[in-house]
């Protein structure tokens, strides 16, 4: 089915290890984002993605690392996973920038022990 | 920066009675508006936005919103809820220096039947 899908759904790890949450979107769209969902915080930006091999830092990337090699996958990887990381992960994709809609993912519920 | 306010973080109402989310944004020339909606265990997705022109912006699900330069103000409206627009409701601007979209808090709507 078209659309974006994010892989998995639910993930467990413990402390200082690595993570990579999947993002995948069928839509060719030019950009990819990376939010992350936390009480009280609203949905912050950790990266975004304006095409294949461009990326740029939100206003929370310390601890995350992201690549983008091909336009419909855009990875993000924990290198060394803390519990403050503990959140939910959303990813979206959105044609192009500022006045287009973006369209999320199902999330990601990641919990770091 | 531009920043979104959300006035509530939780409104409760009855089924078929009006609601309105409040949502204020931090002043700028130029401004694009949006409300997203997450329905529990999903992801995000639009309701409306306001990019220019008429400052009443129809949606998706019976929602509208109103566009209010002097006071700065994008609050989102419906006449008559139902159970199934039980929610978070998120307000967000685009802000232009950053280039990215900054989201309010989030407002949970609750319907009681």
């Amino acid at each position: 089915d078209a659309g974006i899908t994010q892989s998995p759904r639910y993930k467990i790890t413990e402390t200082g290890r690595q993570v990579t949450l999947m993002c995948h979107q069928t839509w060719s769209h030019s950009y990819m984002f990376w939010y992350r969902q936390d009480l009280g915080h609203g949905l912050r930006l950790i990266y975004y993605s304006a095409a294949a091999d461009i990326t740029d830092k939100g206003e929370v990337p310390d601890g995350y690392v992201v690549s983008r090699s091909k336009t419909e996958n855009f990875p993000l990887t924990l290198e060394s996973a803390t519990r403050s990381q503990t959140s939910v992960y959303f990813c979206a994709s959105s044609e192009g920038h500022n006045t287009d809609t973006q369209y999320f993912g199902p999330g990601t519920r990641l919990t770091v022990l | 920066a531009q920043s979104v306010t959300q006035l509530d973080s939780q409104v409760p109402v009855f089924e078929e009675a009006p609601v309105e989310l409040r949502c204020n944004y931090s002043s700028s020339v130029s401004v694009y508006l949006f409300w997203y909606v997450q329905y529990p265990n999903q992801g995000l997705q639009l309701l409306l936005k306001y990019l220019s022109g008429s400052t009443l912006v129809k949606g998706i699900n019976g929602f509208e919103a109103e566009f209010n330069k002097s006071q700065t103000s994008f609050h989102l409206r419906k006449p008559s809820v139902h159970i199934s627009d039980t929610a978070e409701y998120f307000c967000a601007v685009f802000d232009q220096g950053a280039q990215k979209l900054v989201f309010g808090q989030g407002t949970r709507l609750t319907i009681n039947p």
